[in-house]
């Protein structure tokens, strides 16, 4: 399968400020995902990222607090907006053509 | 109701046993079935798809039960390496946005 690379691995923030991840795939995949882990949790799926138009939020987010940009089909970013210590959590970025890839995950601690 | 369940465990198996628990998932038009396996603090990695005959890849093997909406995964001869959390993860529609359990966790035991 495809591989991604997602960076930063890991940050500390000071609340109030934001945070731009990025994912970088090494072949072109049509749909991209975000997703939010917290400890000793499920994945939930935060939006779909979407190449040309703007990104699918699920219920409980939203693009003002985690806008997304998918200029083509290998890249995309989640920004973390205003960030508070309920954000602290691993943000995981997907590709999925016939199987689901996952970036490393960024590990975010908001102070 | 969460849309896949999974029994959290943990499940603390003796190295060499078997290991075998379930996922429930609520759509009935889920069309594909998962299991990954995730390692502490690592991002889920594919571990198997899960296929209507049902599908066995080494030790690993998997089920679906369509009429009672559940997958299940059985782990043969465990090793010390197979501990780690199997998340279930149910495709729920063309679009590809995929459906987690929180995920099974295994320790495999000396």
């Amino acid at each position: 399968s495809a591989v991604i690379s997602q960076k930063p691995s890991r940050d500390i923030c000071q609340r109030g400020t934001s945070l731009t991840i990025q994912c970088q795939v090494d072949s072109q995949v049509t749909m991209m995902f975000w997703y939010r882990q917290q400890p000793g949790q499920s994945l939930t799926l935060i939006a779909t990222a979407n190449q040309g138009s703007e990104a699918t939020y699920e219920s409980g987010f939203v693009i003002d607090k985690f806008p997304i940009s998918r200029p083509n089909l290998t890249f995309s970013t989640l920004t973390v907006s205003n960030m508070s210590p309920e954000d602290s959590s691993i943000y995981l970025c997907s590709g999925s053509e016939t199987e689901a890839f996952f970036g490393q995950g960024t590990r975010l601690t908001v102070v | 109701r969460k849309e896949v369940e999974q029994d959290p465990g943990p499940f603390n198996v003796p190295e060499g046993a078997t290991v075998a628990f379930n996922c429930t998932y609520s759509n009935s038009a889920s069309q594909s079935f998962f299991w990954y396996r995730q390692d502490c603090r690592k991002e889920p990695k594919l571990l198997m798809s899960v296929y209507s005959s049902g599908n066995e890849d080494g030790r690993f093997t998997a089920q679906l039960n369509r009429a009672s909406q559940y997958i299940s995964l059985l782990i043969r001869d465990s090793k010390l390496s197979d501990s780690a959390t199997y998340l279930c993860v149910v495709l729920t529609d063309s679009w590809g946005k995929l459906q987690f359990g929180a995920g099974t966790q295994v320790v495999v035991t000396p």
